[in-house]
C-alpha cells in the first residue's frame, strides 16, 4: 500500500464549478498536511498548509483533514480556467523527515 | 510565504560535460533540503536530502557519483549532474523546509537537456 494515494485524473470542469480533490494516508505519524498547485514546467507552489483535523479557508480554497479517517481533501469554490494545473497533496511527519506527495491530480477548468 | 531561488531555470549542455545547479532559500535558514527530479506528466521524485554540514542522504537507484549534493551554508545547495548523458535531461526541483513552520517551498526547477 502506498503512503499516499491521490487520483490521478485527470479532471475537467467548467468554470464557476467547485472542485474537490482528495488523498488518502496510511501512517497516523503524519502530522503536516500541505497541497501544492503545479504549473508545467514550474516548481510547485504551496497553497495550503494544515496540522490538526478540520477546515482551513484562504479565499476559493479550503483544506480539509481528518486524521480519524486518514483523508485530506482540498476544495476550490468558482474555479477558474487559471486554476488549470496539477494538484498535489504532501504530508509530513516532521523533524527533517522526508515529505511525501501523491503522485497529483491534474485538473483542467474549461471556460 | 517563502522564496527559494533556483539557477539556472534552463541549461543545455553537451553529452560529458558537467551541470551545477543552485538552489538558495531566500529569507529563512534551510538545515534541509531536498532534491528532486520529474519526468513529464509524472510526479515528483525524490532524489536527495541534503543537510547543512553533512553528507547527503540519497534514494535507493540515485547514484550518489553522478548526482553530487553540496550543503555548505544554511541558504545554499547545490546539484552537480557529472559527465551528464542524454538520459539525465530531466526537470530538477529543489526545495528547502522553513524548520519553525515545517513549511516545504520549491525552487522554480531546472530544465537540463543533455546533447
Amino acid at each position: 500500500q502506498k503512503e499516499v494515494e491521490q487520483d490521478p485524473g485527470p479532471l475537467s470542469v467548467p468554470e464557476g464549478a467547485i472542485v474537490s480533490l482528495n488523498c488518502t494516508y496510511s501512517n497516523s505519524a503524519f502530522q503536516y498536511f500541505m497541497w501544492y498547485r503545479q504549473y508545467s514546467r514550474k516548481g510547485p507552489e504551496l497553497l495550503m498548509y494544515t496540522y490538526s483535523s478540520g477546515n482551513k479557508e484562504d479565499g476559493r480554497f479550503t483544506a480539509q483533514v481528518d486524521k480519524s479517517s486518514k483523508y485530506i481533501s482540498l476544495f476550490i469554490r468558482d474555479s477558474q480556467p487559471s486554476d488549470s494545473a496539477t494538484y498535489l497533496c504532501a504530508i509530513y511527519s516532521g523533524g527533517y523527515q522526508k515529505v511525501t506527495f501523491g503522485i497529483g491530480t491534474k485538473l483542467q477548468v474549461i471556460p | 510565504g517563502a522564496v527559494v531561488s533556483q539557477h539556472p531555470s534552463r541549461v543545455i549542455c553537451k553529452s560529458g560535460t558537467s551541470v551545477k545547479i543552485e538552489c538558495r532559500s531566500l529569507d529563512f535558514q534551510a538545515t534541509t533540503m531536498f532534491w528532486y527530479r520529474q519526468f513529464p506528466k509524472q510526479s515528483l521524485m525524490l532524489m536527495a536530502t541534503s543537510n547543512e554540514g553533512s553528507k547527503a542522504t540519497y534514494e535507493q537507484g540515485v547514484e550518489k557519483d553522478k548526482f553530487l549534493i553540496n550543503h555548505a551554508s544554511l541558504t545554499l545547495s547545490t546539484l552537480t549532474v557529472t559527465s551528464a548523458h542524454p538520459e539525465d535531461s530531466s526537470f530538477y526541483i529543489c526545495s528547502a523546509i522553513d524548520s519553525p513552520n515545517e513549511k516545504l517551498f520549491f525552487g522554480s526547477g531546472t530544465q537540463l537537456s543533455v546533447l
